[in-house]
């Protein structure tokens, strides 16, 4: 059984660029929830994903928007990035209705240079 | 609103030895409670979880937790650490259910350090 997978692990972007990350949740979850990490920072809620909407949103700039498809799978766009950005992007998976377990996948690392 | 305090950035400890590691949260609704432990350059392992029922609550690699309603504190220890338990280690809160469902608020972390 495939954990969530992270796509790509590793990415430098130049400031003012766009960059989209992406997340497969575990087989059986329906909802994605994307986190933020600054390095030595706990993570930062970004927005959660369900049927293919935003449910909930965290305190980040209209720069950051998502989107989820029919299989579950969702990625994380930002737009005109900032030096600030720079960051491991963590997504996580659960079941809306069920165990509260949230399991993460290992993250992409962005460098905005 | 939801927050939690980590009450310790960097806890040293030797091989072998006892381990607490504090984390305090406030929250105006009854709340789950979580401890992650993260490796360098690895996302998020779930350690154990607290959703009702037993205040004391086992999970991986031999680490505990204990809810404390009154004092809002959800500790983790472990009675004897070794060397692969150095890593950064979150606590994290949610509500249940709800539009707040599925929305984590994590602490600052602790760095765990075990020294031979």
């Amino acid at each position: 059984d495939a954990g969530v997978t992270q796509s790509p692990t590793h990415l430098i972007k130049t400031r003012g660029q766009q960059v989209t990350l992406r997340c497969s949740p575990k087989s059986g979850h329906d909802t994605v929830s994307w986190y933020q990490q600054a390095l030595g920072q706990g993570p930062q809620f970004i927005f959660q994903y369900y049927e293919e909407e935003e449910r909930q949103r965290g305190n980040f700039p209209d720069r950051f928007s998502g989107h989820q498809f029919p299989n579950y799978s969702s990625e994380l766009n930002v737009n005109a990035l900032l030096l600030g950005d720079s960051a491991l992007y963590l997504c996580a998976s659960t079941r809306l209705a069920g165990n509260p377990e949230a399991f993460f996948g290992q993250g992409t690392r962005l460098t905005v240079v | 609103a939801q927050s939690v305090t980590q009450l310790d950035s960097q806890v040293p400890v030797f091989e072998e030895a006892p381990v607490e590691l504090r984390c305090n949260y406030s929250s105006s609704v009854s709340v789950y409670l979580f401890w992650y432990v993260q490796y360098p350059n690895q996302g998020l392992q779930l350690l154990l979880k607290y959703l009702s029922g037993s205040t004391l609550v086992k999970g991986i690699n031999g680490f505990e937790a204990e809810f404390n309603k009154s004092q809002t504190s959800f500790h983790l220890r472990k009675p004897s650490v070794h060397i692969s338990d150095t890593a950064e280690y979150f606590c994290a809160v949610r509500a249940p259910g709800g539009n707040q469902g599925g929305k984590l608020i994590f602490g600052q972390g602790t760095e765990l350090s075990v020294k031979p």
